[in-house]
């Protein structure tokens, strides 16, 4: 049974540092992993896609990396900004499956 | 190009009543799948639905069914509501064997039992 696991699952930083969030899953024959960010009682937003085949993905200030053998992928924030603030989840979906497997999160604060 | 549209946004109902919560889904998407979020967890997958077929079920009693329609747009029926069924429902569309791999949400309903 695939478990994904997030690290740490609270986080608070001063503005202009840069970030890694952590997640962890237990059965490596992922289809993708996707980033997602969740704003308090908001729905999510798709911030990264990587592939199997894949070993890292960028936009913008972030960067989202998988390692599949190890069952990793961080997520890394470049010059966090208060506008960040938010839940980031992580998801697996595997091979031939129809669902996400989430992690719970990590709830990012960035301090002014 | 419209994303995923949930409604109604907030809801409060009582114990033992039912409830259904609605989703359109983005503009080619033939599938839908919901979640429901849980206060402080992650999602957890409901079921899917594909060309008005349930394709796929998590662990969630009977009493928790849906619908798709000839427009891909779903519903989601609870029956019989527990105090635990409170939670954000999250609505999911996707494209899938096209090469359009993302999940699209919605913004959810919040669901209140009391």
């Amino acid at each position: 049974k695939q478990e994904v696991t997030q690290i740490p699952a609270a986080l608070s930083v001063p503005e202009g540092e840069n970030l890694v969030l952590n997640c962890s899953f237990t059965d490596s024959a992922i289809y993708n992993l996707q980033w997602f960010r969740q704003d308090p009682g908001k729905g999510l937003t798709s911030l990264l896609l990587i592939q199997s085949s894949q070993r890292e993905q960028t936009s913008g200030r972030l960067n989202a990396s998988l390692d599949k053998s190890s069952g990793r992928s961080t997520l890394y924030i470049a010059a966090s900004q208060p506008g960040d603030s938010a839940t980031y989840l992580c998801a697996v979906e595997m091979d031939s499956s129809y669902k996400l497997i989430f992690g719970s999160g990590t709830r990012l604060l960035v301090r002014p | 190009e419209t994303g995923v549209t949930q409604s109604p946004t907030h809801l409060i109902k009582t114990r033992g009543q039912q409830v259904t919560l609605r989703c359109s889904s983005q503009s080619g998407h033939n599938t839908v799948s919901w979640y429901q979020q849980a206060l402080g967890q992650g999602p957890q997958f409901i079921f899917q639905y594909y060309r008005e077929e349930e394709n796929g079920r998590g662990n969630f009693p009977p009493r928790f069914s849906g619908l798709q329609f000839p427009n891909y747009s779903s519903e989601l029926n609870v029956n019989a509501l527990e105090l635990d069924d409170s939670a954000l429902y999250l609505c999911a569309s996707s494209l899938p064997g096209t090469g359009d791999y993302g999940y699209t949400f919605g913004s959810g309903t919040r669901l209140t039992v009391v």
